[in-house]
C-alpha cells in the first residue's frame, strides 16, 4: 500500500510569490492534515480536512489556505510568501476523524523563500 | 487547552546504553498520547501510542513508553540504543472528545555516541 505522497519535494520561491503543495493520502484515508516544521517553532498544525470539509485550523494567517478534493487528495496554498515561510511542510493522513486514529506522514515538501 | 513539553532538546547517549526521553503534557480531559520519530530528511513515523488500557505501551524498534496520569507524563525508553536510533523524537497529545487537534512537542534530538 503506497504511503502519503507529497509533491514537490523541494522548491525555491521568491518573496511575494505564491506556492501550491500537493498531498495524496494513503488509499482509503479520508482525513488529511498539514503541518509546518521549522527549527525554531517545531511542528505547528495548519489545518485538517475530512471529506472535503475543513475541520480544524491552526493559528496561521489567511495567506495559508487549503482544500481537499473528492478523491481525498489535498492541496495547500501560501500566497504572498515571506522569508519566514521557509519550512518543511508535512502532510499526514488517517482513516477517520480525530486523532485516536493513527496518522501517517509524508516525507514533506521543503520550501525555501529567498 | 492541551500542551506538550519535551524537557530535553538534545540527549547524547552512548551506543548500547539505555535512554529515556521525557514528555509531560497538560490537559483537563482524557488524552491520547503518541511518540513519533523523524529520521534525517524524512517525515514522521509512529513509534507507539497510548489510547487506553495498559499504561505500559510497547512500540517498534524496541521502544516503550509509560503513561503516568498522576504525573501527566509519557516518557519514552529504550534499554539499549543503536546508532540507527539517531533521530528526532516527538511526543504528541490529542484530547478525547474535543476538536481532536493533535499537538506536538518541540522534539528531542537523540545523539548516539560511538
Amino acid at each position: 500500500k503506497a504511503g502519503v505522497t507529497q509533491t514537490p519535494r523541494y522548491l525555491i520561491k521568491t518573496r511575494g510569490q505564491q506556492v501550491t503543495l500537493s498531498c495524496s493520502p494513503i488509499s482509503g484515508h479520508r482525513s488529511v492534515s498539514w503541518y509546518q516544521q521549522t527549527p525554531g517553532q517545531g511542528l505547528q498544525f495548519l489545518f485538517e480536512y475530512f471529506s472535503e470539509t475543513q475541520r480544524n485550523k491552526g493559528n496561521f494567517p489567511g495567506r495559508f489556505s487549503g482544500r481537499q478534493f473528492s478523491n481525498s487528495r489535498s492541496e495547500m496554498n501560501v500566497s504572498t510568501l515571506e522569508l519566514g515561510d521557509s519550512a518543511l511542510y508535512l502532510c499526514a493522513s488517517s482513516s477517520g476523524q480525530g486523532f485516536g486514529n493513527t496518522i501517517y506522514f509524508g516525507e514533506g515538501s521543503w520550501l525555501t523563500v529567498v | 487547552a492541551q500542551s506538550v513539553t519535551q524537557l530535553d532538546s538534545q540527549v547524547p547517549v552512548f551506543e548500547e546504553a539505555p535512554v529515556e526521553l521525557r514528555c509531560n503534557y497538560s490537559s483537563s480531559v482524557s488524552v491520547y498520547l503518541f511518540w513519533y520519530v523523524q529520521y534525517p530528511n524524512q517525515g514522521l513515523q509512529l513509534l507507539l501510542k497510548y489510547l487506553s488500557g495498559s499504561t505500559l505501551v510497547k512500540g517498534i524498534n524496541g521502544f516503550e513508553a509509560e503513561f503516568n496520569k498522576s504525573q501527566t507524563s509519557f516518557h519514552l525508553r529504550k534499554p539499549s540504543v543503536h546508532i540507527s536510533d539517531t533521530a528526532e523524537y516527538f511526543c504528541a497529545v490529542s484530547e478525547r472528545g474535543r476538536d481532536d487537534k493533535i499537538i506536538f512537542g518541540k522534539g528531542t534530538r537523540l545523539h548516539i555516541l560511538p
